[in-house]
């Protein structure tokens, strides 16, 4: 079956710490992962792309990995700010077939001051 | 990347009552999709729009609670029919473009609230 899974469910940290947000997959065929942060009222934006042949990709301080093997990714941020509050979907594309999106449910990051 | 016009940001709704929600991009899309997202859930598939054509629905999504036009590339509407407090819900239109396939942009959602 195909699913995406996250961990933690939520998260709370305090300003300018760092975190890292994990997602497991069991998607195939596999054609890429991607990170979306989706603000409370508002859609999902995407923050990260990576493909079969990518380990690691970064846009400002966010950073995610991706190990194929394994079927594992994450996604650290760094230096953590009170607008980095949100919710944190993976989302895995199958190279084929309908539904070709499978998305997690999010990890909740609070940051707090 | 694409900018997608979706309206109405919210509504509070009756019971029994339909509401319309429009999609708008300023791009040329391959595909575009409705998607649901209830509170605190991911979001679910709830058809494909297809231009010209009947919309593809997901199990679970028919037409006639959910019927969806796509008269053109860039535009669509999603209807939610005969509305239930347990349609409560963000409905969220997302697309693809044509210069960026395998990448699906979102609008800013629909909050929807059912009395």
């Amino acid at each position: 079956k195909n699913q995406v899974e996250q961990s933690p469910q939520s998260l709370i940290i305090l300003e300018g710490k760092n975190c890292t947000l994990q997602c497991n997959y069991t998607v195939s065929p596999f054609s890429n992962l991607r990170w979306y942060k989706q603000d409370t009222g508002r859609g999902p934006v995407s923050l990260t792309i990576m493909t079969f042949s990518e380990n690691t990709k970064s846009n400002g301080r966010y950073t995610a990995t991706l190990d194929a093997d394994t079927k594992q990714s994450s996604l650290h941020i760094t230096a953590s700010q009170l607008s980095d509050s949100a919710s944190y979907i993976c989302v895995v594309t199958r190279n084929s077939g309908n539904t070709p999106l499978v998305f997690g449910k999010g990890t909740r990051l609070s940051v707090i001051a | 990347s694409a900018v997608i016009s979706q309206k109405p940001s919210r509504d509070i709704c009756q019971r029994g009552t339909s509401l319309t929600i429009q999609c708008q991009v300023d791009s040329q899309v391959t595909m575009m999709f409705w998607y649901r997202q209830q509170p605190g859930q991911s979001l679910t598939l709830i058809a494909t729009a297809n231009q010209g054509s009947e919309a593809t629905y997901e199990s679970g999504f028919v037409i006639d609670k959910f019927p969806i036009s796509r008269p053109n590339l860039t535009f669509s509407t999603l209807t939610v029919s005969n509305m239930s407090p347990e349609d409560s819900s963000i409905y969220l239109c997302s697309v693809e473009l044509i210069l960026a396939k395998n990448i699906q942009y979102f609008g800013a959602g629909t909050r929807l609230s059912v009395l």
